[in-house]
């Protein structure tokens, strides 16, 4: 089956840091990629969708300057949180699925939790 | 606004009970219906519905859709405490869209 790997598992680190999260697809090619956050005991909320060689859709309320999302191929990509505040503690999980027209299921990464200091 | 909303919100059964968790939706275009379980990590994927009518199974786990209704149930039979996890519904809303609109979730606990 599809397999989506996410990368790093765990982040801790200092306030004022920007922390780079790669999500690939590995064995299949995926032109949108997605971007969730969840906060303990709630569901995940989409951030963004990545579309490979373009810029991201971000929805409502996400900063596009503090979440930098790049899609350079299609299985390949990454959200960066730049200069990190404890507020931005969450787990962070990426989805994809096959270039099938939304025919095929989503799979998710693993998922990255951040904490900040 | 699409709207998928879960019941219930937490369960609390014992090992061998069976359970039906519950899902219902409202979207303006309607592709598919997704059933996840999420433990510790991210979601994994269960089932995948597109047609009313026609169950899905795998093991001691169901799902059936009714698109007339717009409501989707998950089945576990025989319950086991590995059962134990979120589950996750979510829609897809519309042909040539990968985009989801997921639910709340149902925290099942299985006690011994």
């Amino acid at each position: 089956g599809a397999v989506v790997s996410q990368h790093p598992s765990r982040v801790i680190c200092k306030s004022g840091t920007s922390v780079k999260i790669e999500c690939r697809s590995l064995d299949f090619q995926a032109t949108t990629m997605f971007w969730y956050r969840q906060f303990p005991k709630q569901s995940l909320m989409l951030m963004a969708t990545s579309n490979e060689g373009s810029k991201a859709t971000y929805e409502q309320g996400v900063e596009k300057d503090k979440f930098l999302i790049n899609h350079a191929s299609l299985t390949l990509s990454t959200l960066t949180v730049t200069s990190a505040h404890p507020e931005d503690s969450s787990f962070y999980i990426c989805s994809a699925s096959e270039n099938t027209g939304g025919g095929q299921p989503q799979h998710f990464g693993d998922g990255t939790r951040l904490s900040i200091l | 606004e699409d709207k998928v909303v879960q019941s219930p919100l937490s369960l609390v059964v014992h090992e061998g009970d069976t359970v039906t968790l519950n899902c219902s939706y409202e979207v303006t275009n309607f592709r598919s219906l997704l059933w996840y379980k999420q433990e510790k990590k991210a979601p994994t994927f269960l089932f995948m519905l597109t047609s009313s009518g026609i169950e899905k199974k795998s093991g001691r786990l169901s799902s059936i859709l009714d698109k007339k209704e717009l409501f989707s149930i998950l089945n576990i039979t025989a319950t086991q405490t590995g059962d134990s996890a979120v589950y996750l519904c979510a829609v897809v809303p519309g042909a040539g869209s990968y985009q989801l609109t997921f639910g709340k979730g149902t925290k099942l606990s299985v006690i011994p």
